[in-house]
């Protein structure tokens, strides 16, 4: 069945340094890929999305580019803050059906100042 | 903007009593669906509902639980027996037409004692 994968956390940076967290997947058929972010004692919060090969999604300084040749979606952002201190869960939506997201296990991401 | 709400934020309840979580979708949204997370652990699709109807469900998904939309406006997950393993937090989302993407609501924190 349709999965994904991400790197274990937790992720621990500096403020100002430059974050990758790598995502792959397997999907039959052309998924759509997520990130979602989780505060502290909050809920999800779609962070960004691509729907089609090549496609960039891109927020809040936050990218990442949907490679259908390495199965990938990986989050990358230049300069990170304390404020992005959460768990980012990579996720894909199948086509077909009624898109049910299956996620990642989700990084935690610490930045300290 | 609008968002999808849930009530309530946290429960805490007896094993073998039943629970009652709610949701109001966003409100010209169609497709409606409920994860659950147990701590610590990944987000996992429980069930998706359209036109009164469920489209998808899980194999956590079992008799124990239903979805229902009583009146048009709130979405609810009904545990009818609760177990201790049921203790995560339960969260609602909903999406449009063309299901792309799935607005989740803040969660609802179940504790099973």
């Amino acid at each position: 069945g349709d999965s994904v994968t991400q790197m274990e956390g937790p992720v621990t940076l500096s403020e100002e340094a430059f974050l990758t967290i790598n995502c792959t997947y397997t999907a039959t058929g052309y998924p759509s890929l997520f990130w979602y972010v989780q505060y502290p004692g909050e809920g999800l919060q779609l962070l960004l999305k691509a729907t089609k090969a090549d496609d960039k999604g891109s927020n809040k300084g936050f990218e990442a580019t949907y490679r259908k040749e390495t199965t990938s979606f990986h989050l990358e952002k230049g300069s990170v803050q304390v404020s992005d201190s959460a768990v980012y869960f990579c996720a894909l939506s199948s086509s077909g059906g009624y898109n049910k997201l299956i996620f990642g296990a989700g990084t935690r991401l610490a930045v300290h100042p | 903007e609008p968002e999808v709400t849930q009530t309530p934020s946290h429960q805490v309840t007896q094993m073998g009593q039943e629970v009652i979580l709610r949701c109001v979708p966003i409100s010209n949204h169609l497709y409606f669906y409920w994860y659950r997370q147990i701590l610590g652990q990944k987000v996992e699709f429980l069930v998706s509902f359209y036109n009164n109807e469920i489209s998808e469900k899980s194999e956590i998904f079992d008799d124990q639980f239903s979805v229902e939309r009583p009146d048009g406006s709130n979405f609810t997950l009904k545990i009818r027996s609760t177990k201790l393993e049921d203790s995560a937090m339960y969260f609602c989302a909903s999406s449009e037409w063309d299901q792309e993407t799935q607005y989740f609501g803040p969660g609802t924190r179940l504790l099973v004692l």
